[in-house]
């Protein structure tokens, strides 16, 4: 399966933006990168996937590096309610819909 | 829209015996995926399903088994428990087609005495 790579923890301010990084050297051409995110004794919620290109939703944008080796989630204004574990995930192209967790990143947001 | 719910949401059990957990997806969602979260391990796929079909398979045991029932209901079974299944089994949906987005229920606690 391919890898991600992930901070175990980062901390952050409210109202500041956030920037969540996901190395994946290994990715393949048809390779999706998916974002969750995991609040506390609640399942997993999608935050954003992308495939190549740069993309937006209400909840945050991601980057992708040229190179698609690497991306980041960007939380434009941090709130309490963000603090979560944050996942970026390979999800391998076609019909597959395995998702393979990494340990993700525990974002902790400061009042 | 309802999302997804799993029944029952705790559980504890004794080595040896078996579990089954249910799944029901948002309607209209005909995938279902199922996960064992623990602290060790983090979030692991066991499989899949998709009309009625498993297509999808993770790195567990036989003793883990699941089915779909025509209205993409979801069980899932676990034989023989032992004290390392301990665990939240998380069950998520998704929409026909790929790269959707996929939709997670609260989980069932299962600890296994």
């Amino acid at each position: 399966d391919a890898k991600t790579t992930q901070p175990n923890s980062m901390e952050s301010n409210e109202e500041e933006p956030v920037h969540l990084p996901c190395n994946h050297s290994t990715i393949s051409g048809t390779d999706y990168i998916h974002w969750y995110r995991q609040l506390p004794s609640q399942g997993p919620e999608y935050v954003i996937h992308g495939l190549t290109s740069n993309v937006n939703n209400r909840m945050a944008s991601l980057a992708i590096a040229e190179d698609r080796k690497s991306s980041t989630l960007i939380l434009h204004r941090a709130t309490l309610r963000d603090a979560a574990v944050y996942y970026c995930i390979l999800r391998v192209g076609g019909s597959n819909y395995k998702l393979t967790f990494g340990k993700g990143t525990l974002l902790t947001v400061n009042p | 829209k309802a999302g997804v719910t799993q029944t029952p949401r705790y559980l504890i059990k004794t080595r040896g015996q078996q579990v089954t957990l249910s799944c029901s997806p948002i309607s209209g969602h005909r995938s279902v995926s199922w996960y064992q979260q623990t602290p060790g391990q983090g979030l692991q796929f066991l499989f899949e399903y998709f009309s009625e079909t498993q297509r999808n398979k993770g790195n567990f045991p036989g003793r883990f088994s699941g089915r779909q029932f025509s209205n993409s209901r979801s069980e899932m079974n676990v034989s023989t428990l032992e004290l390392g299944d301990s665990a939240l089994y998380l069950c998520a949906s998704s929409l026909p087609g790929t790269y959707n987005e996929q939709f997670f229920g609260p989980g069932t606690r299962l600890t296994v005495l």
